[in-house]
């Protein structure tokens, strides 16, 4: 599985976008870009996935760019409850794949 | 509620001992995990499951061993022979259709001391 490159953090104002970056330059083609966030003591939550086209869901957005060397989640209203690691994972589709989860980049959102 | 329990919520260990950590899921998935997580790390697999009486080791099986008798059911014991048990543990599991496989759902999670 490709090796994913997460800044160590970042933090952003409540209330507005949270652009959360994350390198794959070696992703080969049948891996997915995953994407899970751990709230302090809590088990991580799967926040959304994806492998060319960019993604939506009810929690975020992903873009991926068009090489698929890199990726950024967006959290569009970013609250206090976001607050957590975000974790960037890049993994093979169709196959119980082990999760690795590097260290992730912490996002602070403050009020 | 569908979900994935965790129990107990906090475990002490004296030396010696084993101890059992429960895992259980009404989600129907196939496929279930075990992880350690230690302080300011991200999280290392212990074992997984991925059908009923099957089970693998992960990155960091040593010290540790699983049953999976039922589909709904994964504990995780931590044996004496773990020198450092002192962790938070995760539990998780996946479906296995296509396209979700890779979709985890974790408990809440264990903490265990040792004494």
């Amino acid at each position: 599985d490709a090796k994913t490159t997460q800044p160590t953090s970042m933090d952003c104002a409540e209330g507005r976008a949270a652009n959360l970056p994350c390198n794959h330059s070696t992703i080969s083609g049948n891996e997915y870009v995953y994407w899970y966030r751990q709230i302090h003591s809590q088990g991580p939550q799967y926040i959304i996935h994806g492998l060319k086209n960019n993604e939506t869901n009810e929690m975020a957005s992903l873009i991926i760019t068009e090489d698929r060397k890199s990726s950024t989640l967006i959290l569009p209203h970013a609250t206090l409850r976001d607050t957590a690691v975000y974790y960037c994972i890049a993994l093979r589709g169709g196959a119980n794949s082990k999760l690795t989860f590097g260290k992730g980049i912490t996002l602070s959102v403050r009020p | 509620d569908g979900g994935i329990t965790q129990s107990p919520k906090y475990l002490f260990r004296k030396e010696g001992q084993n101890v059992t950590l429960s895992c259980e899921q009404n989600l129907n998935h196939d496929a279930m995990y075990w992880y350690r997580q230690d302080p300011g790390q991200g999280l290392r697999l212990i074992y997984y499951s991925q059908i009923v009486n099957d089970f693998q080791k992960g990155d960091i099986a040593e010290g540790y061993s699983v049953s999976r008798e039922k589909k709904e059911s994964f504990p995780l014991t931590v044996t004496s022979a773990q020198k450092n048990p002192t962790a938070f543990y995760l539990c998780a599991s996946s479906p296995d259709r296509e396209g979700a496989k890779n979709i985890q759902y974790f408990g809440a999670g264990t903490r265990l001391s040792v004494l």
